[in-house]
């Protein structure tokens, strides 16, 4: 059984540029959380979402980024118009609900914007 | 709002030593603790998942207990290895929906031969 799978694992993205960032969840996990590690800080919570719902956007910022999780394929992290305050690691998690059951993370994407 | 602090920031030992990481949560109304590692530019490894109404978790040299009322877990790492060096998180769920997680600041482990 896969684990959490994420890719690409590095991203360089140039200011202005757009970022997408893939996360296909553990077999038979329906629940997809993303999160965000920049430099020298904590892991923050910036959104979960099940299949075609977005379930809680409260760490998302409001602009420039958006998450997906379609029916079909993986869940997608996208962010427009990068800056370099952007540049951090981004981790996605997966459980098989929101009780009770573990958060099983991915190795995460390393995103880093010149 | 939730807040996780751990304590120490950072620790270092020697190797066979026993040591104790903590972690303190200030909502108690948790369904459950988890506790996580994170090797330096890797992702995060599940190590232990402490349900609401357990009291205490183990596994290997591993051992996490969990007192909702004071809103502390503790993890014991039995008998240190070097390989036991790296960044220890504690996480709950919580907020604005159950399955977000808040996470400390980690505790930074060493264990030098």
């Amino acid at each position: 059984n896969a684990g959490v799978m994420q890719n690409p694992r590095h991203l360089v993205r140039r200011r202005g540029q757009e970022a997408r960032l893939r996360c296909s969840p553990m077999k038979g996990h329906s629940h997809v959380y993303w999160y965000r590690q920049l430099p020298e800080e904590g892991l923050k919570f910036m959104v979960y979402l099940q299949k075609e719902n977005i379930i809680d956007e409260s760490g998302m910022p409001k602009e420039r980024f958006s998450a997906e999780f379609p029916k079909e394929g993986p869940s997608i992290l996208r962010i427009q118009q990068v800056v370099r305050g952007d540049s951090a690691a981004y981790f996605c998690a997966s459980s098989r609900d929101d009780r009770g059951h573990e958060q099983y993370f991915g190795p995460g994407t390393r995103l880093t914007v010149t | 709002k939730q807040e996780v602090t751990q304590i120490p920031a950072a620790l270092s030992v020697p190797e066979g030593e026993n040591l104790v990481l903590n972690c303190s949560f200030t909502d108690s109304a948790i369904y459950n603790l988890q506790w996580f590692r994170q090797d330096p530019g890797k992702g995060l490894t599940s190590l232990l998942l402490i349900q609401s109404s357990q009291r205490e978790q183990t596994s290997g040299r591993l051992n996490a207990s969990l007192d909702k009322s004071s809103g502390r877990s503790t993890l014991y790492i039995a008998a240190s290895q070097p390989g036991d060096s790296a960044t220890y998180l504690c996480a709950v769920p919580g907020g604005t929906s159950y399955g977000k997680l808040t996470f400390g600041q980690g505790t930074i482990l060493t264990v030098h031969p």
